[in-house]
């Protein structure tokens, strides 16, 4: 079944800090792995995703199968970037639903 | 352009009554998602359009809920017999060709049944 996990439902760094949000999944097949992000008070929006390879607003993640990992980091934690972050899955044929995580909220402290 | 939009923003009703949730997708968009988010959770994947038909609708929870997109545009999600485990923000997502898997999201409609 296809599974996504974040163990932390919150994370509190101080600005500056290197930030790492975790992400693991199940899946059977090669999935297509994401990461949401939702700002106060605004919708859902599309922070990356694996294939695409970018880093955007400082953030980069690599898939790693082998631990069927897709940890989100950034090296100098910034306080806009405090938000929920949602790790999602989806199967790599288009159209299949999306399976996301229950969210880790980051706190950037100043 | 404009994004997806949402309406209402908020419906509180009581147990047992119907309700209609309506999404307004990005123009084009041929793709169509529904997901309900509890508190403290992560959106839930519900029915998936593929233009007219429900390509996907194994996440609706039981026969109470269905959704429909009659000309491959407007969709609205149906609940009957509300129930107070159906309070929820109902999010819509629409997705441009087959070629991405990027979804654009609406701000959610707010479901509090009592």
């Amino acid at each position: 079944a296809q599974r996504v996990t974040q163990p932390e439902k919150l994370l509190s760094v101080f600005k500056g800090a290197p930030v790492e949000l975790k992400c693991n999944y199940s899946y059977s097949g090669s999935p297509e792995l994401f990461w949401y992000v939702q700002y106060s008070r605004q919708r859902l929006q599309l922070l990356l995703r694996h294939i695409s390879r970018e880093s955007i607003k400082g953030f980069t993640a690599d898939l790693n199968k082998g631990e069927t990992s897709f940890h989100l980091k950034k090296p100098f934690a910034q306080e806009e970037d405090s938000a929920m972050y949602y790790c999602a899955l989806s199967g790599s044929n288009y159209g299949q639903n999306f399976v996301f995580g229950p969210g880790t909220r980051l706190s950037v402290l100043p | 352009g404009a994004g997806v939009s949402q309406t209402p923003s908020n419906k509180v009703t009581e147990k047992g009554k119907y309700v209609e949730l309506r999404c307004d997708p990005i123009s084009g968009h041929t793709a169509l998602y529904w997901y309900r988010q509890s508190l403290g959770q992560g959106p839930e994947f519900l029915i998936y359009f593929q233009g007219t038909g429900a390509a996907d609708d194994s996440g609706l929870p039981n026969d109470r809920f269905f959704a429909v997109r009659p000309e491959g545009s407007v969709s609205t999600l149906k609940i009957q017999r509300t129930e107070r485990g159906d309070s929820a923000v109902y999010l819509c997502a629409s997705r441009t060709s087959r070629d991405s898997n990027e979804q654009f999201f609406g701000p959610g409609t707010r479901l509090t049944v009592l």
